[in-house]
């Protein structure tokens, strides 16, 4: 069984740059089996997918996050990263680690995820 | 920009109802790529159908997926006290808002 597990700071103020870790247990990130995927959900609110990394670094982002989103692998450690700069009180949710997978014949989806952690951004 | 839009917003219905979920995109999408999730308050996600129709790990035959082109269907066909949560549909990057099933 593949467990998730997020860890970073709970808040972050306005114009700082947010780190959040997502460890991986049960899989090896090496094995090429997934993407490693972050998602948000701001509170009561829907979901937000942010992007997603390959074992072997390649990185798909959001659109609207482009220019302040970087996702990171360090398979030495089984754990990839997210970082996201000029935080603004806009991007206070519940961040998600999840895992990608590929079902065959153009089928994907979210199949294991983190317990999410709230990041709050405020001074 | 694929837009997805889900349906009703929130369906009110008593356990061992059937509960029919839609999802329809604002053009038509490949089916392989729609996915459901269910989320329970206070937990994440959990994936129930990929590609539409293919029914994730664990999830049980109560639970259906339908539908082609743009639109989509979520069926519970008896529900049980645990299927009262929020389902989304997804394709590619967007999420749809998502439909509340809440007790009657």
């Amino acid at each position: 069984q593949v467990h998730l597990q997020e860890s970073g700071p709970g808040l972050v103020k306005p114009s700082q740059t947010l780190s959040l870790t997502c460890s991986v247990s049960g899989d090896s990130i090496s094995s090429g089996d997934h993407y490693y995927t972050w998602v948000r959900q701001h509170p009561g609110k829907g979901l937000e997918w942010l992007g997603y990394i390959s074992h072997s670094g390649t990185t798909f982002y959001n659109p609207s996050l482009k220019s302040r989103i970087t996702i990171s692998v360090d398979t030495s450690k089984n754990q990839f990263s997210l970082r996201l700069t000029s935080m603004t009180a806009a991007d206070t949710a519940v961040y998600f680690c999840t895992t990608r997978k590929y079902y065959g014949s153009g089928s994907y989806g979210l199949d294991y995820w983190g317990q999410g952690t709230l990041v709050i951004v405020s001074s | 920009e694929i837009v997805l839009t889900q349906s009703p917003g929130t369906l009110s219905l008593s356990p061992g109802e059937r509960a029919t979920l839609s999802c329809s995109a604002s053009q038509r999408i490949t089916s392989s790529s729609l996915a459901w999730y269910q989320q329970r308050p206070g937990q994440a996600p959990r994936l129930l159908f990929y590609g539409a129709s293919g029914r994730a790990s664990g999830i049980p035959d109560r639970f259906r997926g339908s539908g082609s082109g743009a639109d989509y269907t979520l069926t519970i066909t008896s529900l049980e006290p645990d299927d009262f949560a929020v389902y989304y549909c997804q394709y590619g990057w967007s999420f749809g808002p998502g439909t509340r099933v809440d007790v009657k």
